[in-house]
């Protein structure tokens, strides 16, 4: 089956510093990746979608100098917190939309723990 | 736009008993419904997607749903649950585009499914 990895799955960084989360998909091609928030005991926020060789396209809200995407890749996207704070810290998941698949399918990654001191 | 109600933030039930999780959609176009799980501390795994055809859909993990489109339902359904099954449960919804469009999931809130011996 289609699998997503990202790296790390952990990160603790102190404020201000940034911090980059990779988004591969191992067996399929992505041509539209996502990018999500999870709060604890909380559903997922949609922070932005990302596609290959443009620019990424963010939700309402969401700061895009501070959450700088990248997808330069039909493989990887990436996901920057630039100048990170405590309130940064959450469960970041992307998603990857398999480009060969006729049906909207999202295969999900394992998700990445950032904690900001 | 489209929106998902899981009226149910927890659901406790005991080992072998049969279970129903709840989901309502709300949309003014056609979409495309899926049912997530999630561990602790993991990424989502799809257990099953509607897409078109059949309304009783089966997935993984022998979890099964039906749509129901008078009533915009898609309740999550299993006979006999496990231990194994606790974890959160997320049902959701994307616009169907016949023009293959990147559409995005929009989650509902999810439901803690607390299985007990």
């Amino acid at each position: 089956g289609a699998v997503v990895s990202q790296h790390p799955s952990r990160v603790i960084c102190k404020s201000g510093t940034s911090v980059k989360i990779e988004c591969r998909s191992l067996d399929f091609q992505a041509t539209t990746m996502f990018w999500y928030r999870q709060f604890p005991k909380k559903s997922l926020m949609l922070m932005a979608t990302s596609n290959e060789g443009s620019k990424a396209t963010y939700e309402q809200g969401v700061e895009k100098d501070k959450f700088l995407i990248n997808h330069a890749s039909l493989t990887l996207s990436t996901l920057t917190v630039t100048s990170a704070h405590p309130e940064d810290s959450s469960f970041y998941i992307c998603s990857a939309r398999d480009s060969s698949s006729l049906t909207d399918t999202q295969y999900f990654g394992p998700g990445t723990r950032l904690t900001v001191l | 736009a489209q929106s998902v109600t899981q009226l149910d933030s927890q659901v406790p039930v005991f080992e072998e008993a049969p279970v129903e999780l709840r989901c309502n959609y709300s949309s003014s176009v056609s979409v495309y419904l899926f049912w997530y799980v999630q561990y602790p501390n993991q990424g989502l795994q799809l257990l099953l997607k509607y897409l078109s055809g059949s309304t009783l859909v089966k997935g993984i993990n022998g979890f099964e749903a039906e749509f129901n489109k008078s009533q915009t339902s898609f309740h999550l359904r299993k006979p006999s649950v496990h231990i194994s099954d606790t974890a959160e449960y997320f049902c959701a919804v994307s616009r169907r585009d016949y023009g293959g469009a990147t559409n995005k999931l929009i989650f509902g809130t999810g439901t803690l499914l607390a299985v007990q011996p």
